[in-house]
């Protein structure tokens, strides 16, 4: 089993659609859960960061961290065609937390239909 | 703003030429790092460093060194490339303590090796 698990789609919805990004992963120590987003030919970049179980919001950005079923997920309200991209979960992987790298998931690519 | 840069976008090398990929950060970030992102199998860690002159192996090592003379600047290695290291690079760094997991990242290099 990999440590992380994400479905890397294609996932298609049209414009204002909720859209619900997930992954599951293996490792319990895992401590600290994030969400990037990486547009074509760019590097990825921070969109969420998140600790303990439960919501942090952000404008039209939810992430969600379920530590007890290991499974993290990421909303996004009134989406944007501006919002298609590829999103990339990521956990910290080490005992000195991110300073040991990130273990990423494969990450979905969204696209938001006009 | 935060600044990752990476020296180069776009580069083609041929097998068995010695690879130089740089990476310069303007944040005086203690950690840095290189990846390597593939279709299908996202991005994965090659070497990391916490300090100038310390070095730690990531998950896929093998083809690869580092160099970090100075705080600001970690190079990525290919003692001799080969076709299969033809990839995306990225490069990130964060801080050390508390927020370590927040990585920023470069545009990436995209390397052919013929």
């Amino acid at each position: 089993q990999k440590e992380v698990e994400q479905d890397p789609g294609p996932l298609s919805v049209p414009e204002g659609a909720i859209v619900s990004l997930n992954c599951t992963y293996s490792n319990s120590a895992f401590q600290y859960f994030m969400w990037y987003r990486q547009y074509s030919r760019k590097g990825p970049e921070l969109l969420m960061y998140t600790y303990s179980s439960g919501n942090k919001e952000d404008g039209r950005f939810t992430a969600q961290v379920d530590k007890s079923s290991k499974y993290i997920s990421l909303f996004i309200r009134d989406s944007q065609p501006s919002d298609s991209a590829t999103y990339l979960c990521a956990m910290t992987r080490g005992a000195r937390g991110g300073a040991d790298g990130l273990t990423f998931g494969k990450g979905t690519h969204l696209i938001i239909q006009p | 703003d935060v600044k990752v840069t990476q020296s180069s976008r776009y580069l083609v090398k041929r097998t068995g030429e010695k690879v130089f990929l740089e990476c310069v950060q303007d944040m005086d970030h203690e950690n840095m790092f290189w990846y390597r992102q593939d279709p299908g199998l996202g991005l994965r860690l090659i070497y990391f460093s916490y300090d100038v002159k310390m070095k730690e192996k990531g998950d896929i090592p093998e083809g690869y060194s580092v160099s970090r003379e100075k705080k600001e600047r970690f190079s990525l290695i290919l003692e001799s490339a080969s076709t299969n290291q033809t990839s995306m690079y990225l490069c990130a760094s964060s801080r050390q303590g508390a927020g370590t997991d927040t990585q920023y990242f470069g545009p990436g290099t995209r390397l052919t090796v013929l």
